[in-house]
């Protein structure tokens, strides 16, 4: 499969604990983005990445959020000291520099449950 | 900040059936952008519109860029179980950053279809 993988598909823990979430983009993908989805919402921003280089970041809801992208290729991002409010979903999605920004290709979410 | 308003919230309909839903913002955008997710699933590009006026279609789908650059609509003709799923307007202002134009999208809270066979 040549789509965007993220891992795992499902986290559930305690607050209090962090928690990492991987994705894989489409490999010829250079832009690298993160959403974040509550149900019966549309996906919201968080932040995106291209190659190595996070050009955005001022949407991450607080600083227990990070994200990292460390050869340009897959990402991951952190929360640390995980609250009930963190429940969502994650979603990562990837582009190509050049592409007609927007034309999104999403990977199938990391659903987090803090319990 | 920035918000699209979708309508309608969700929709029941007959297989067989023509659907219209559409987004508004008060905001303008230089893109318009349709997606569909289906449960469990991330959200899967439908139609993407660049310029007001602008009428696209893709198969039974069609979309259009209002003028005022303000809104989108979406249309799906002769709809089948398949349709069933949530659609998402998008929307993206490009600023000129970082050597390059960047964009963030912007959605709407989305149209859940149903389809009765």
């Amino acid at each position: 499969d040549t789509g965007v993988s993220q891992d795992p598909r499902h986290k559930i823990t305690k607050r209090g604990q962090n928690v990492t979430f991987r994705c894989d983009p489409i490999s010829e993908h250079n832009r690298l983005y993160w959403y974040r989805q509550t149900l019966g919402q549309g996906p919201e921003f968080l932040t995106y990445f291209q190659n190595e280089a996070q050009l955005e970041k001022s949407r991450l809801l607080s600083d227990r959020f990070s994200a990292e992208r460390p050869k340009g290729s897959f990402s991951t991002l952190e929360i640390q000291r995980t609250e009930q409010g963190d429940s969502a979903m994650y979603l990562c999605a990837s582009s190509l520099l050049g592409a007609n920004t927007g034309e999104l290709f999403f990977g199938e979410g990391s659903r987090l449950t803090v319990l | 900040g920035q918000q699209l308003n979708q309508s309608p919230q969700s929709m029941f309909i007959q297989e067989g059936e023509d659907v219209s839903m559409n987004c508004t913002s008060s905001s303008i955008f230089n893109t318009w952008l349709w997606y569909k997710q289906e449960p469990g699933e991330g959200p899967v590009l439908l139609i993407a519109l660049y310029k007001a006026g602008e009428l696209t279609s893709n198969g039974r789908l069609t979309a259009q860029f209002g003028i005022t650059r303000k809104d989108s609509f979406l249309n799906i003709s002769a709809s089948i179980p398949s349709d069933v799923g949530i659609y998402f307007c998008a929307g993206l202002y490009h600023s000129m950053n970082y050597g390059g134009s960047q964009g963030n999208l912007i959605f709407g809270k989305g149209t859940k279809l149903s389809v009765k066979p």
